[in-house]
């Protein structure tokens, strides 16, 4: 069966402070994905990275940066210098291959970033 | 980038009226369209899967005869909440799946809130 966990439920910071919202998953499948998910109090929900099984480069976006990491089943992710902006519901999710894959979400880390 | 759009953003009905949303991608043919509920601090609940011209698969749990879903064009689904009480308030996500995507990526609309009262 496929789980994410995200362990942290809420984290608080103080701005500029670096943080990692940590998502260890679970599956069989040797082709997978991995994604997270911004949701700021809007509710909309705004795609923040695609990763496939078969790529492990760690990647950087901006104050961004996310760690793939198979050996462990980690896809943890670290804002560095967190701004308020960045208070938000961060959801880390997997989907197996295929169309009808379903997306198996985490329970989600609430952020908050104090001035 | 590929677009989703929901109607209504919010809606407020009275209980035992129906209500329906609509979930259209604005750019890009979606065969498949998921249907999600949130409640308030919970993480997404996958509700159904409709593929276009078929009939959508209902997760556990999950009343078809009460959560009516229709796919009937590669750009919209629909999700009609009948006879609706309170308990059904919520927030509503559909999210679609590009048909020429290969990565198998999800696109999701901005969400419907539902009061009912």
């Amino acid at each position: 069966a496929q789980k994410v966990t995200q362990a942290q439920t809420e984290i608080s910071v103080v701005e500029k402070e670096d943080v990692t919202l940590d998502c260890v998953y679970e599956t069989r499948d040797t082709t997978y994905y991995l994604f997270w998910y911004k949701q700021p109090p809007s509710g909309e929900l705004v795609f923040l990275i695609r990763r496939n099984s078969f790529d492990e480069q760690n990647e950087i976006s901006g104050r961004y940066s996310w760690n793939f990491q198979k050996s462990t089943s980690s896809f943890n992710f670290t804002i560095t210098a967190s701004q308020v902006v960045d208070s938000a519901v961060y959801f880390c999710a997997l989907s197996g291959a295929g169309n009808n894959r379903k997306l198996i979400w985490g329970l989600g880390t609430s952020l908050a970033v104090n001035p | 980038g590929a677009v989703v759009s929901q109607h209504p953003s919010r809606v407020i009905c009275k209980s035992g009226t129906s209500v329906k949303i609509e979930c259209r991608s604005l750019d890009f043919q979606a065969t498949t369209m998921f249907w999600y509920r949130q409640f308030p601090k919970q993480s997404l609940m996958l509700m159904a899967t409709s593929n276009e011209g078929s009939k959508a698969t209902y997760e556990q749990g999950v009343e078809k005869d009460k959560f009516l879903i229709n796919h009937a064009s590669l750009t919209l689904s629909t999700l009609t909440v009948t006879s609706a009480h309170p308990e059904d308030s919520s927030f509503y996500i559909c999210s679609a799946r590009d048909a020429g995507g290969l990565h198998y990526e999800q696109y999701f609309g901005p969400g419907t809130r539902l009061t009912v009262t």
